[in-house]
């Protein structure tokens, strides 16, 4: 059984530009869930995906986006980046959206906005 | 005020003591609490969950419910070295995924 599996692991970019992050879920789960975490904060809730379905989102702007394919994984996309975007994106994984299942998360990728 | 608090300390014990760390929560219709783990550089790591009023306990670690009073704990016994880190208190509200998480409590284990 594997784990969450995220790319990059790290990552620099510059105001404006825009960034995709990767997650692969945990053998079995069908839910996917991204977290923010800034420097000395707990995560923070961006968005979770069912079933290639967006069914619950977080206090994030409309440019941070999402997608989850037939295979489980997902992305999390941010246009226009923004200096505070600077964090370690968290992915996790779960077995399903419905309830309250516990979340592994993935090693994070760690995005530097410059 | 937060919805998730704890102290971020950092909360320093002696090797081989119990280490207890708090956390309170706002919202009274909250289901599910988890303690997290997280070592510096690192990804959060579940160490346990608990559901209903009480005790739970697994290994060294116990953690404690009281919807009452809102809040939830964790006691680290015999405490290790290698327990240093930051636990995080994460709150699941109203079904679905969702997590609330505090800041985190570092603690410190001291030989």
């Amino acid at each position: 059984e594997t784990g969450v599996t995220q790319s990059p692991t790290h990552l620099i970019k510059t105001r404006g530009q825009q960034v995709t992050l990767r997650c692969s879920s945990q053998s079995g789960h069908n839910t996917v869930s991204w977290y923010q975490q800034a420097l000395g904060q707990g995560p923070q809730f961006i968005f979770q995906y069912y079933r290639e379905e967006e069914n619950g989102r977080g206090n994030f702007p409309p440019r941070f986006s999402g997608l989850q394919f037939p295979n489980y994984s997902s992305e999390l996309n941010v246009n226009a980046l923004e200096l505070d975007d600077s964090a370690l994106y968290l992915c996790a994984s779960s077995l399903d959206g419905s309830g309250a299942n516990v979340l592994t998360f993935g090693a994070g990728s760690r995005l530097t906005v410059l | 005020q937060k919805e998730v608090e704890q102290n971020s300390g950092p909360l320093s014990v002696p090797e081989g003591a119990i280490a207890s760390l708090n956390c309170t929560y706002s919202d009274r219709g909250s289901q599910s609490f988890f303690w997290y783990r997280q070592y510096s550089g690192k990804s959060p790591e579940l160490i346990m969950f608990i559901y209903s009023n009480g005790d739970k306990e697994d290994g060294r670690f116990t953690a404690q419910l009281n919807k009452a009073s809102q809040y939830v704990s964790l006691l680290i016994r015999d405490s290790q070295p290698s327990d240093s880190a930051t636990y995080l208190c994460a709150v699941n509200t109203g079904g679905g995924n969702k997590l609330t998480f505090g800041t985190g409590t570092q603690l410190k284990v001291e030989l």
